[in-house]
């Protein structure tokens, strides 16, 4: 059974453009969330996508978007990167029957330049 | 806003010690609890979950309590091995998921 599992695994980009990040839920899962984890913090909740709409969303601008498919797959975009992007971005997939215990994939790191 | 703090934020302990690591929160309309450990540069592995109408949960040397009313959990290790070294991390499940701020353990051979 494949866990959660993120593309890429590392990249880098250039001030001002933009990256699309993915994910793929655990087999059975149904919810998917996005998280920001900044050098040496903990992970700062982005949004969560549930029947390919954003359910919940924490405290990140409208750079941050995202989108769920119907085979529960996610992807993460964020426009008009900024240094301040830089940061390990976990994906976590959850069953909405059950009580929402989280599962995270390995991340991706993104250094913006 | 939920607030997470865990204490402490950092703990090294001798091989084979039992330790209380704790988690407290300001917002009890929660809907469940999750223990987290991160090794470096790694993604989350999941501990424990708690439900919110449960007090305690465990498995194996880990045993986690939740006390709702006063904002409060605990992750219990008995006697610690130097593979628990890691970053151990409470999140909190409502409107939204809260991470706490974390508590680094390094367990000394």
């Amino acid at each position: 059974d494949a866990g959660v599992t993120q593309s890429p695994t590392h990249l880098i980009k250039t001030r001002g453009q933009q990256v699309t990040l993915r994910c793929s839920p655990k087999s059975g899962h149904d919810t998917v969330s996005w998280y920001q984890q900044a050098l040496g913090q903990g992970p700062q909740f982005i949004f969560q996508y549930y029947e390919e709409e954003e359910r919940q969303r924490g405290n990140f601008p409208d750079r941050f978007s995202g989108h769920q498919f119907p085979n529960y797959s996610s992807e993460l975009n964020v426009n008009a990167l900024l240094l301040g992007d830089s940061a390990l971005y976990l994906c976590a997939s959850s069953f909405s029957g059950g009580f929402y215990e989280q599962y995270f994939g390995p991340g991706t790191r993104l250094t913006v330049t | 806003k939920q607030e997470v703090t865990q204490i402490p934020a950092a703990l090294s302990v001798p091989e084979g010690e039992n330790l209380v690591l704790n988690c407290s929160f300001t917002d009890s309309a929660i809907y469940n609890l999750q223990w987290f450990r991160q090794d470096p540069g790694k993604g989350l592995t999941s501990l424990l979950l708690i439900q919110s109408s449960q007090r305690e949960q465990t498995s194996g040397r880990l045993n986690a309590s939740l006390d709702k009313s006063s904002g409060r959990s605990t992750l219990y290790i008995a006697a610690s091995q130097p593979g628990d070294s890691a970053t151990y991390l409470c999140v909190l499940g409502g409107n939204q998921f809260y991470f706490g701020t974390g508590t680094s353990l390094t367990v000394i051979p």
